[in-house]
């Protein structure tokens, strides 16, 4: 079955304000890494995380560091241009073998 | 940052034919990837690439379907011959490979239209 359950699968948020992604993993996982895809299919490298907490300007990101069983993204004061589908994608292997385990990924729609 | 390139970003084919989806990965990493994306669902792994050698392989990864680096060029995924629900987006992703885990950079993908 799915080991990456992502939510909500759709969002519209008003410009100026935030909200949060979720995703849940049905094991322990690893890493996490975080996508944006935009209109013309571009996946976007938005944070990898081990563990902890990562931010960049508006965007912060959390992995759950004691069952790495979840992991949130965080958007603050969304703007338009932060409209696209965004992936979460989780590793549970030991070694690197980049095998990520993709989300179905949250459609975000910003407007004004 | 680095940049995945992938060459065309369009293609179209007919059933049967052989296709080969080119990918130019950053200069200096050393693992490379395959993933498929079927219009509307989740990107799904599909191989990675170390050293010249496939390193795992998923289901998806028929027979018909195999990836080479040929002296440092262009990192290829070839299907031959193709089938219908070969239709996809293909992207390439790479990394540096100088630890256990890290971030993957992908390429803006290929989208394949067999039919």
């Amino acid at each position: 079955g799915d080991q990456v359950e992502q939510s909500p699968s759709a969002l519209s948020l008003h410009e100026g304000t935030d909200s949060a992604l979720r995703c849940n993993f049905t094991t322990t996982m690893r890493s996490v890494q975080w996508f944006r895809q935009n209109s013309r299919g571009s996946l976007i490298s938005l944070f990898y995380l081990a563990s902890g907490t990562k931010e960049n300007g508006r965007l912060k990101s959390a992995f759950d560091s004691k069952e790495r069983r979840y992991s949130t993204l965080h958007i603050r004061d969304a703007q338009l241009e932060d409209s696209g589908t965004y992936f979460c994608a989780a590793t549970n292997t030991g070694a690197n073998t980049g095998k990520l385990t993709f989300g179905h990924g949250t459609i975000l729609r910003v407007h004004p | 940052g680095p940049k995945v390139l992938q060459i065309p970003s369009h293609q179209i084919i007919d059933m049967g034919q052989m296709v080969t989806l080119n990918c130019d990965p950053v200069s200096n990493h050393l693992y490379f990837y395959w993933y498929k994306q079927i219009l509307g669902q989740q990107m799904e792994f599909l191989v990675n690439f170390y050293n010249g050698k496939v390193m795992e392989k998923s289901k998806l990864f028929k027979d018909q379907f195999s990836v080479e680096r040929p002296d440092g060029s262009y990192f290829t995924l070839k299907i031959q011959p193709t089938a219908l629900e070969d239709s996809a987006v293909y992207f390439c992703a790479s990394s540096p490979g100088r630890r256990s885990a890290e971030t993957l950079y992908f390429g803006s993908g290929t989208r394949l239209t067999v039919l």
